[in-house]
């Protein structure tokens, strides 16, 4: 069965801290995976995906084939990272396909 | 062009009654996705349109629910005889071959009383 399992419903760090949001994934095939964040009182969006291997905000996320993990960090959180993070894949390449979602962690960011 | 849009954006009813919930996708986008996320979960699929044609819909999406995208354009999706169990945000997301993300509205929440 295809599932995404975000471990953590809550994450609370201090502002500076290093922060790990864990994602791990069921699927056969060469799923896209993705995360998406929603910040208070917006829209959902997408944060990055794993085959642009980029960082966002500071953002990194590996794709760990054999883990089957696309864990999400950043070196120092800032009090503007709170918020929702979903982990995402797709059974199709480049977003084509219906989005299966994790639970979410909601990421708090003290100062 | 502002982006997904989707009204309207809170729907309260009354068990039994039926509601109709409106999306319009960014205009060049020709994939539109219709999600429902309740408390506590991710969004989950519900059903996907190619232009006009509906092209996969999930088992969540009981026959109580239809949806329609007669021009390719904008999407409707309708709940009849709704029940609390359908109380929930719905959401519209839209793209087209060569994006690289899903693009959402902000949702329509429904609760059923």
């Amino acid at each position: 069965a295809q599932r995404v399992t975000q471990p953590e419903k809550l994450l609370s760090v201090f502002k500076g801290a290093p922060v790990e949001l864990k994602c791990n994934y069921s699927y056969s095939g060469s799923p896209e995976l993705f995360w998406y964040v929603q910040y208070s009182r917006q829209r959902l969006q997408l944060l990055l995906r794993h085959i642009s291997r980029e960082s966002i905000k500071g953002f990194t996320a590996d794709l760990n084939k054999g883990e089957t993990s696309f864990h999400l960090k950043k070196p120092f959180a800032q009090e503007e990272d709170s918020a929702m993070y979903y982990c995402a894949l797709s059974r199709v390449r480049g977003s084509q396909g219906n989005l299966i979602f994790g639970k979410g962690t909601k990421l708090s960011v003290k100062p | 062009d502002t982006g997904v849009s989707q009204n309207p954006r809170h729907k309260i009813t009354k068990r039994g009654q039926n509601v109709t919930f409106r999306c319009d996708p960014i205009s060049e986008h020709n994939r539109l996705y219709w999600y429902r996320q309740t408390l506590g979960q991710g969004p989950e699929f519900l059903t996907y349109f190619q232009n006009e044609a509906q092209l996969e819909k999930s088992r969540l999406l009981s026959d109580r629910f239809s949806a329609e995208r007669p021009k390719g354009s904008f999407s409707t999706l309708e709940i009849q005889r709704t029940e609390q169990g359908d109380s929930a945000m719905y959401l519209c997301a839209s793209t087209n071959p060569g994006e690289n993300e899903q693009f959402f509205g902000p949702g329509t929440r429904l609760t059923v009383l």
